[in-house]
């Protein structure tokens, strides 16, 4: 159980294209969703946090005209990234809350490269 | 958020037990304990999670001292498949902050 999909596993696109992440929860609902970024050695930044119904919220210095986050019903959160740039290029994780309230269930990630 | 704070990294050799000592000297009350494993180009993979005293599952344990500034996860008899980052979290509904994480490097 809790298990957490994302859609692509990874992406190469041009530079000033949108690129969308599809994060579902497949096994549970999910009233909140994570985003995460991470750079090649790093740890895992957090970008938003994405509540079923209502506006996500961004974490200091992310652009939440930059990434668009819509999370339209429990199972399913997107992240798009608009006008992509070289130095958007990264992993994007997400990850789900389970029922518990307490334990975040991540997917498996998304490799974007921006040409 | 205070982050928390553990070894950069481990070396250990298979078969051996392997320990990792967190340091979250900021937790609040409500707040769980959580460890979570990361391969390369993966997502962290949650191993187990714990209030208090002792917590053991199929792959790990869990130690929380009474003041609960500090856990450790202890690994039994490591193979060279847990070579991987582990990170120490206290988990909220809100937010985690990911600190560094522990390199735990297994060799035959």
């Amino acid at each position: 159980g809790a298990v957490v999909s994302q859609h692509p596993s990874w992406v190469i696109c041009k530079s000033g294209t949108s690129v969308k992440i599809e994060c579902r929860s497949l096994d549970f609902q999910a009233t909140t969703m994570f985003w995460y970024r991470q750079f090649p050695k790093q740890s895992l930044m957090l970008m938003a946090t994405s509540n079923e119904g209502s506006k996500a919220t961004y974490e200091q210095g992310v652009e939440k005209d930059k990434f668009l986050i819509n999370h339209a019903s429990l199972t399913l959160s997107t992240l798009t990234v608009t006008s992509a740039h070289p130095e958007d290029s990264s992993f994007y994780i997400c990850s789900a809350l389970g029922g518990d309230q307490e334990t975040q269930y991540f997917g498996p990630g998304t490799r974007l490269l921006v040409l | 958020l205070a982050k928390t704070t553990q070894p950069i990294s481990m070396d250990s050799y298979e078969g051996q037990e392997v320990n990792i000592t967190c340091s979250h000297n900021n937790i609040a009350t409500n707040d769980y304990i959580t460890w979570y494993q990361q391969f390369p180009s993966q997502g962290p993979r949650f191993i187990i999670q714990g209030y208090k005293t002792k917590v053991t599952n199929e792959v790990a344990s869990l130690f929380i001292p009474a003041d609960r500034k500090s856990s450790t996860l202890s690994l039994p008899r490591v193979s060279l498949s847990d070579t991987a980052v582990y990170y120490c979290l206290y988990s909220r509904t809100d937010k985690l902050i990911f600190g560094t994480g522990t390199r735990l490097q297994v060799f035959p």
